[in-house]
């Protein structure tokens, strides 16, 4: 069955760098998702992405945050200068639209130090 | 606006008894509802979903959920708990083209 993948599984980065987190949704999946869990929180949603381009984000998506799907297979999240409170699991999610369900990637594990 | 309650953070059973798993939603139109499992460190499984139709829905693993529009519920259950169902459960409602969570219930299993 096919799988939403997500690269690398554990990213450690200090405070104020950049951090690029990679995902391969399913193929013929037209929308796209960044979702993050801090520790012992619940999951919650980022931003989605359709058409090549962000047709919906939250409160947390600011300006430090960016998506692209730079080749047409790959959906990338940039964190662009990174803080402590940026630590979390970050997952990918992709879905074929309509009434069918998101398919979830095993999440990146992010620690800013 | 959507959302979902899930009542009771942390839920414990004996192996081979019941689960029953807590999901209330809010919604102003008919609402698309789904359960997912985190089993630790790994990604969300789905483990069914409700659009339309039968209210009884069966996943997988032996869970079931059922939709009950008079109580605005969807609460998730299995007749006889196995050790290997140990995980977090999320249900979660769509709203537009995404997901609103619950904030999860942890299911322990004891022998």
């Amino acid at each position: 069955e096919p799988e939403v993948t997500q690269t690398p599984s554990h990213q450690v980065t200090q405070m104020g760098q950049e951090v690029i987190l990679r995902c391969v949704p399913i193929s013929n999946h037209l929308y796209f998702y960044w979702y993050r869990q801090i520790l012992g929180q619940k999951v919650e949603f980022l931003v989605s992405f359709y058409n090549n381009e962000i047709s919906e984000k939250s409160e947390i998506f600011d300006d430090q945050f960016s998506v692209e799907r730079p080749d047409g297979s790959n959906f990338t999240l940039k964190i662009r200068s990174t803080k402590l409170e940026d630590s979390a699991m970050y997952f990918c999610a992709s879905g074929a639209g309509g009434r069918s369900p998101l398919h979830f990637g095993n999440g990146t594990r992010l620690t800013v130090t | 606006a959507q959302s979902v309650t899930q009542l009771g953070s942390h839920v414990s059973v004996s192996e081979g008894a019941l689960v029953l798993l807590r999901c209330n939603y809010s919604s102003s139109v008919p609402p698309y509802l789904f359960w997912y499992v985190q089993y630790p460190n790994q990604g969300l499984q789905l483990l069914l979903k409700y659009t339309t139709g039968a209210t009884l829905v069966k996943g997988i693993n032996g869970f079931e959920a059922e939709f009950k529009k008079s109580e605005t519920s969807f609460h998730l259950t299995k007749p006889s708990a196995h050790m290997s169902d140990a995980a977090e459960y999320f249900c979660a409602v769509r709203l537009t083209d995404k997901l609103i969570f619950g904030t999860g219930t942890r299911l322990q299993v004891f022998p």
